[in-house]
């Protein structure tokens, strides 16, 4: 079962605008990771937040969490062409000796140039 | 430092034919997944290895796939008889033990087509 969804499902935006996505969960966590994926390649890790903190950044990324309301953003400022690729939210699922990432269903990004 | 490798990258067979994937982890990663990828989908957990034993495959359709990490360090995947719906990319991915594990690092992934 997937545990994220994210919101949009497909972002088209112009070169030099802002992105931004946004990742909903179910059970509580103890981090949340966010994946770059590009069409045709592996999963690249962006960023990890952990669950006692409320914002991180890391270059042109901004990721927020918010553990109330179970949702965290991805917020990618002076977007690029090169930025165009699917963003996927994963929670962190931890019981005994298994650690394992659950996906969300992913945003697609499309910068145009 | 080498990242996760896999092989084939591409591989095509008819229905009910076999295929065989390939992973060699990361150098020192105790954990190893396979994760299967939905054209459109968030990739979903197949099989997690802690050395070379399982600790989750839950997700592993069993009547079919099944997987292997004999010596603890690289791992394969096989399909057999494959059906059309096992179209996908599947992901290996691996991760350090411990307090520095927190990542999991994914290879480029082995894209199947069943026909």
């Amino acid at each position: 079962s997937q545990q994220g969804e994210e919101d949009p499902q497909a972002l088209s935006i112009q070169e030099g605008e802002n992105a931004t996505m946004n990742c909903s969960y179910k059970t509580s966590i103890n981090n949340l990771q966010w994946y770059r994926q590009n069409s045709g390649r592996g999963l690249v890790h962006l960023i990890l937040i952990r669950s006692n903190e409320r914002e991180k950044h890391s270059g042109r990324l901004r990721v927020t969490l918010d553990t109330s309301k179970k949702s965290s953003s991805l917020l990618i400022t002076a977007s690029r062409a090169a930025d165009t690729a699917s963003y996927f939210c994963a929670t962190v699922e931890r019981m005994d000796s298994s650690y394992k990432l659950i996906f969300g269903s992913g945003t697609r990004l499309l910068v145009r140039p | 430092e080498a990242g996760v490798a896999q092989s084939p990258r591409y591989k095509i067979i008819e229905k009910r034919q076999s295929v065989a994937f390939w992973c060699n982890p990361i150098s020192g990663h105790a954990t190893l997944y396979w994760y299967q990828q939905i054209l459109g989908q968030g990739p979903k957990l197949l099989i997690q290895f802690q050395n070379n034993g399982v600790v989750d495959d839950s997700q592993l359709p069993k009547d079919r796939f099944s997987a292997e990490r004999l010596k603890g360090v690289d791992s394969t995947l096989k399909i057999q008889p494959a059906k059309l719906e096992d179209s996908a990319v599947y992901l290996c991915a691996s991760r350090k033990q411990g307090a520095l594990g927190n990542t999991i690092y994914f290879g480029e992934g082995s894209w199947l087509t069943v026909v």
